[in-house]
């Protein structure tokens, strides 16, 4: 089973749809957790860093839920160029993230 | 301020072959990470140095695969002999680590590699 697992999609949707992605850890262990997006044949950048009490910005707001060991991503308001592909990482260490771990990632497509 | 700089951006490739591919991390970077991305497998970590010295190697696949770090402006990841399921997209990443805190990892454009 991989550490970091997610579904790959593609999830289609119009402009200006609500998308929700879930991503689910299997280390209990895992402290640190991020989303990064990659857009095709580039390289990933981080989009934004996954706190327990959640954060939002701007249109995205993303959710960790330890108990059940998920992390989301809500993207409202979807734009063109929200397309790409969006990787869930997690880190084993809460004072060193060096080592992180990342899913597969989910594509996204927004269509007009 | 130039990001992270990799090369060859595109490297075509025998079975057999010594295939060497090179980074060159954010100045004043202290951490410095190689990754293997493929669609089945996802985006993998290779090995990372901290300090040009390397922490952690457990994600190179085989005795084939070799990291080095001579100085804190560049970095090599040498695969010898070279074999189709090589064939992948390698990316250089760095980051300025502090102890505490997490510090954004910053990737280069890759090197997509393809061994015939």
């Amino acid at each position: 089973r991989k550490e970091v697992e997610q579904d790959p999609g593609p999830f289609n949707v119009p402009e200006g749809a609500t998308v929700a992605f879930n991503c689910t850890y299997s280390n209990s262990a895992s402290q640190s957790f991020f989303w990064y997006r990659q857009d095709c044949r580039k390289e990933p950048k981080l989009l934004m860093s996954v706190y327990s009490s959640g954060n939002e910005d701007g249109r995205f707001t993303a959710q960790l839920n330890r108990a059940s060991q998920y992390i989301s991503l809500l993207i409202r308001d979807s734009k063109l160029s929200d397309s790409a592909t969006y990787l869930c990482v997690g880190s084993p260490g809460a004072y060193n993230t060096d080592k992180l771990i990342f899913g597969t990632g989910t594509r996204l497509q927004v269509f007009p | 301020d130039a990001g992270v700089i990799q090369s060859p951006r595109h490297e075509v490739t025998e079975m057999g072959q010594e295939v060497t591919l090179r980074c060159k991390p954010i100045s004043g970077h202290n951490s410095l990470f190689w990754y293997r991305q493929t669609m089945m497998r996802g985006l993998e970590l290779l090995i990372y140095f901290n300090n040009n010295v390397p922490i952690d190697d457990s994600g190179m696949p085989e005795d084939r695969f070799s990291a080095k770090m001579p100085n804190a402006s560049f970095s090599t990841l040498k695969i010898q002999p070279s074999e189709p399921r090589d064939s992948a997209v390698y990316f250089c990443a760095s980051s300025l680590q502090a102890t505490g805190s997490y510090n954004e990892q910053f990737f280069g454009p890759g090197t997509r590699l393809t061994v015939l």
